[in-house]
C-alpha cells in the first residue's frame, strides 16, 4: 500500500452513466492531484488543488468534475463520457504545492473504460 | 524542444547488462527531476530524486547535466524485475510543483 487508495480499481459505463470516482490520502499530504494516462501515452495532468482549493485545471472538459473535500480526499465526478474518455485515471498527492521539489506518490488508479 | 523527451525503446537486455537511458528537457529553471518506474498495468513509484548532480541508490545512478539540459539513469547488472518502463519527470516551469512526465522509455531484461 502506497498510502493513497483510489476505488474502484476498474469501472465500465455507459455513455450516458454518472459516475465518481474517489481518492483517499493518508499521508499527510497538502496537495491532491488527477492524472490521465491513456494507451501509448504520457500522463496527462487534469486537475491540481492545493490545500483543498483548485489551483489547476488543465483544459479538461466540463463532463470531468472534481472536488476536494478536504486535504484527504479527492473526487472525479463523470458524466456524459465519450469511449475516448477510457484510460487510467491516477491520483497522486505530494507533500506540498508551492514549489516543484516533491515527489508524488500515486494511488493503484482506475481503470475506466466507456462504453 | 518538447517539454521531456525520452527513447521509448524498447531496450532489451541480457540478466547483467548495464544500461543507460536519457531524457531531455526543455525548462532550464528546474531545479529537481525525478525518475519514476511503472510496471505493465500499475501506478508509476518513485525510484529516484535528483537534486544535485546526481544520485546513486545501489545499482540505479541517476546523472544530471544542467548544461546540456539532459538526465541519465544508468542500470547495472540487470536483473528481470528490472523489466518496466522507466518515467523521466520534471517540473513544469512556474515554481509550483507540477510534475511533467515523459512518455516512458520500455526495458526488458531477458534472462
Amino acid at each position: 500500500e502506497t498510502g493513497v487508495t483510489q476505488t474502484p480499481r476498474h469501472l465500465v459505463m455507459g455513455m450516458t452513466n454518472k459516475k465518481s470516482l474517489k481518492c483517499e490520502q493518508h499521508l499527510g499530504h497538502n496537495a491532491m492531484y488527477w492524472y490521465k494516462q491513456s494507451a501509448k501515452k504520457p500522463l496527462e495532468l487534469m486537475f491540481v488543488y492545493s490545500l483543498e482549493e483548485r489551483v489547476e485545471n488543465n483544459s479538461v472538459p466540463s463532463r470531468f468534475s472534481p472536488e476536494c473535500p478536504n486535504s484527504s480526499h479527492l473526487f472525479l465526478h463523470l458524466h456524459t463520457l465519450q469511449p475516448e474518455d477510457s484510460a487510467l485515471y491516477l491520483c497522486a498527492s505530494s507533500q506540498g504545492y508551492d514549489r516543484g521539489s516533491y515527489g508524488y506518490t500515486f494511488g493503484s488508479g482506475t481503470r475506466l473504460t466507456v462504453v | 524542444r518538447k517539454e521531456v523527451e525520452q527513447d521509448p525503446g524498447p531496450f532489451n537486455v541480457p540478466e547483467g547488462a548495464t544500461v543507460a537511458f536519457n531524457c531531455t528537457y526543455s525548462n532550464s529553471a528546474s531545479q529537481s527531476f525525478f525518475w519514476y518506474r511503472q510496471d505493465c498495468r500499475k501506478e508509476p513509484k518513485l525510484l529516484m530524486s535528483v537534486y544535485s548532480s546526481g544520485n546513486e541508490d545501489g545499482r540505479f545512478t541517476a546523472q544530471l547535466n544542467r548544461a546540456s539540459q539532459y538526465i541519465s539513469l544508468l542500470i547495472r547488472d540487470s536483473k528481470l524485475s528490472d523489466s518496466a518502463t522507466y518515467l523521466c519527470v520534471v517540473p513544469f516551469s512556474g515554481g509550483y510543483n507540477k510534475l511533467i512526465f515523459g512518455a516512458g522509455t520500455r526495458l526488458a531484461v531477458h534472462p
